[in-house]
């Protein structure tokens, strides 16, 4: 079965310093990541995309970045952070596709989150 | 563009009455339907899908929903809630299976009182 990590859990950082989430997903490959905020009384907001190994498509263009240095591997990062960025952040993936996932390639499955304080 | 309006950001019910949370969307195409639940400090757990097959569609811990195409809705419910039912709920909308986009409602607040 497959399974997503997401470390931290949980995150204190000043203002100004860097940022760096990490997501990885087990007994899979070729999925399809997303990087998503959900800010306090906020629905969800897609952050980013990527479809492959160095494919990233930006949602929302911040102060964030997102980079996939192996399949299964997704990292959220910053250079220095704002007081906005706090939120909560949850890493999901998809299967990529192929016609014999077809009953599986609809839906989206969410990590456990990081709650991430910017003060 | 596609969109979600769920309406109501609180609901309160009593243990053992009828959970009803409702979901509207908007889709120039066939929509895939989605309601996912968020417990306090967590990630978000599928409750169900529509992805145009039967309408009435049936999740975990006795959730379902009815896609109404005429009403354009999609509404989450449950003959009898229980005091773990007690989350936030959300309501998303896709294009397409494979690679797609999710855009979620701004979620409706469950609570259960005894």
């Amino acid at each position: 079965s497959q399974t997503i990590h997401q470390w931290p859990a949980t995150l204190v950082q000043p203002v100004g310093s860097p940022l760096s989430l990490e997501c990885t997903v087990e007994g899979t490959s070729n999925p399809n990541l997303y990087w998503y905020r959900q800010a306090a009384g906020r629905g969800l907001q897609l952050l980013f995309y990527s479809v492959g190994i160095g494919q990233i498509s930006s949602e929302v263009p911040q102060n964030l970045s997102a980079s996939r240095p192996q399949d299964r591997q997704f990292i959220l990062s910053s250079k220095k952070l704002l007081l906005s960025d706090s939120g909560f952040y949850l890493c999901a993936w998809s299967f990529l596709g192929g016609s014999q996932l077809a009953a599986g390639r609809d839906t989206q499955y969410f990590g456990p989150g990081t709650r991430l304080t910017v003060l | 563009a596609q969109s979600v309006t769920q309406l109501g950001s609180h609901v309160s019910v009593s243990e053992g009455a009828l959970v009803l949370l409702r979901c509207n969307y908007s889709s120039s195409v066939p929509p895939y339907l989605f309601w996912y639940v968020q417990y306090p400090n967590q990630g978000l757990q599928l409750l169900l899908k529509y992805t145009s097959a039967a309408t009435l569609v049936k999740g975990i811990n006795g959730f379902e929903a009815e896609f109404k195409k005429s009403e354009t809705s999609f509404h989450l419910t449950k003959p009898s809630a229980h005091m773990s039912d007690a989350a936030e709920y959300f309501c998303a909308v896709s294009r397409s299976g494979g690679y797609n986009k999710l855009i979620f409602g701004a979620g409706t607040r469950l609570a259960v009182h005894p």
